[in-house]
């Protein structure tokens, strides 16, 4: 029983590049969240999205970030013209349903050079 | 006042010692409530959820005062194993919301 899938596990990008992360929620959970996390800081909700709508963004940057959660495939959160300041930890987490206990996956940590 | 807050200590404790960990939150309509538990450069892993009426893993318990606004966790007969950083999170959930606000966390080192 799969958990939640996060790749890559790492990522470098020049700034300027765009950054492409991807999630797959467990088996059997149709809501996805993800995180950010800063070094030394706390867990930052950035968005929160079911199959094919975008529920709640209010913690996504107005610019250069985007979130979707296709019909099919994984979720996908882009940075595009990333800058030194995106470096961080990306987490995503899944649950059953809205209210419910989130599991996070393993993460993807973009160092922007 | 910040949505959630915790002491990031650290907690250094001996082994086999009873540590508590409380968690302030600033918003009463708060629905669910949670601790995870973070290893160094790791995803946060759920430990337990909170309840009003408490509740209990091994050693393990988690409490809730709605009056006060706060979640606690309490340790008992601490493991090296348990030396993690502990996370709290508030859920406010209803129309379009649906996630999680964390505390820093509070770092427990378990000594020998």
């Amino acid at each position: 029983n799969a958990g939640v899938m996060q790749n890559p596990r790492h990522l470098v990008r020049r700034r300027g590049q765009e950054a492409r992360l991807r999630c797959s929620p467990m088996k059997g959970h149709s809501h996805v969240y993800w995180y950010r996390q800063l070094p030394e800081e706390g867990l930052k909700f950035m968005v929160y999205l079911q199959k094919e709508n975008i529920i709640d963004e209010s913690g996504m940057p107005k610019e250069r970030f985007s979130a979707e959660f296709p019909k099919e495939g994984p979720s996908i959160l882009r940075i595009q013209q990333v800058v030194r300041g995106d470096s961080a930890a990306y987490f995503c987490a899944s649950s059953p349903g809205q209210g419910l206990e989130q599991y996070f996956g393993p993460g993807t940590r973009l160092t922007v050079t | 006042r910040k949505e959630v807050e915790q002491d990031p200590g650290p907690f250094n404790v001996p082994e086999g010692a009873t540590v508590a960990f409380n968690c302030t939150y600033s918003n009463s309509a708060s629905q669910s409530f949670f601790w995870y538990r973070q290893d160094c450069r790791k995803e946060p892993k759920l430990l337990m959820s909170v309840y009003s009426s408490g509740n209990e893993d091994g050693r393990f318990t988690a409490q809730l005062n709605r009056a006060s606004q706060y979640i606690s966790l309490l340790i008992r007969d601490s493991k090296l194993s348990d030396s993690a950083t502990y996370l709290c999170a508030v859920g406010n959930y209803g129309g379009s919301q649906g996630n999680l606000i964390f505390g820093k966390g509070t770092k427990l080192s378990v000594k020998p």
